[in-house]
């Protein structure tokens, strides 16, 4: 019961590094999210996909790109880190058109940038 | 744009006792409400989704409850146990079913 998987779990980088966050899940769901969490501003919503080879913005989107090639797979690419960017990130995904549905989500990564 | 709050921030309760956790939303046109269990360094876990048409859902001792004209959501915890400390988060989805708008959550203690 892999659910919603996420890598690395912790990642320290420097100003202007790049990295990608990896998600997975193995539930076929056609929705995949990601947020990321940081003190008194509750989740905040970066990108969101409603399936393969679509992607769209969220609430929070500069800095962060994101592709959606297969159906699992969901990664979020930081091109040049910034301090501001330090933050836990949470992958969370659904079934598709399912705005009935509960998300699930990932056990997340937290990310410093120095 | 909505926004979502939640009061208390944090609640101290001895185990046994009855509590009520409130979420407040802005805009009332929303497709649905979730409310979310997140333990310490782990990832959200689902406890109760209301659709914006019902008034309320429940699941064992937890009970939710949603008036969408209002813009309020209660979480209903009856008898505490200590295994219920954690933060408590809720997030209303838009009628487009795409996004979800968090609260800052409440964080739970519940003393033996």
């Amino acid at each position: 019961n892999a659910g919603v998987t996420q890598t690395p779990k912790f990642q320290v980088l420097k100003t202007g590094q790049s990295m990608t966050l990896q998600c997975a899940q193995d539930m076929n769901h056609e929705y995949m999210s990601w947020y990321r969490q940081d003190p008194g501003m509750g989740l905040r919503l970066i990108h969101y996909s409603v399936g393969a080879g679509i992607t769209d913005q969220g609430e929070v989107p500069n800095g962060y790109n994101v592709s959606r090639s297969t159906t699992e797979d969901f990664p979020l690419r930081l091109l040049s880190a910034a301090p501001s960017q330090t933050s836990v990130y949470f992958c969370a995904s659904s079934r598709a058109g399912a705005k009935h549905r509960e998300l699930f989500f990932g056990e997340g990564s937290r990310l410093t940038v120095l | 744009k909505q926004e979502v709050t939640q009061i208390p921030a944090a609640l101290s309760v001895p185990e046994g006792e009855n509590l009520v956790l409130n979420c407040s939303f802005t805009d009332s046109a929303i497709y649905n409400l979730q409310w979310f269990r997140q333990d310490p360094g782990k990832g959200l876990t689902s406890l109760l989704l209301i659709q914006s048409s019902q008034r309320e859902q429940t699941s064992g001792r937890l009970n939710a409850s949603l008036d969408k004209s209002s813009g309020r959501s209660t979480l209903y915890i009856a008898a505490s146990q200590p295994g219920d400390s954690a933060t408590y988060l809720c997030a209303v989805k838009d009628n487009a079913g795409n996004m979800l708008t968090f609260g800052g959550g409440t964080r739970l203690m519940v003393k033996p």
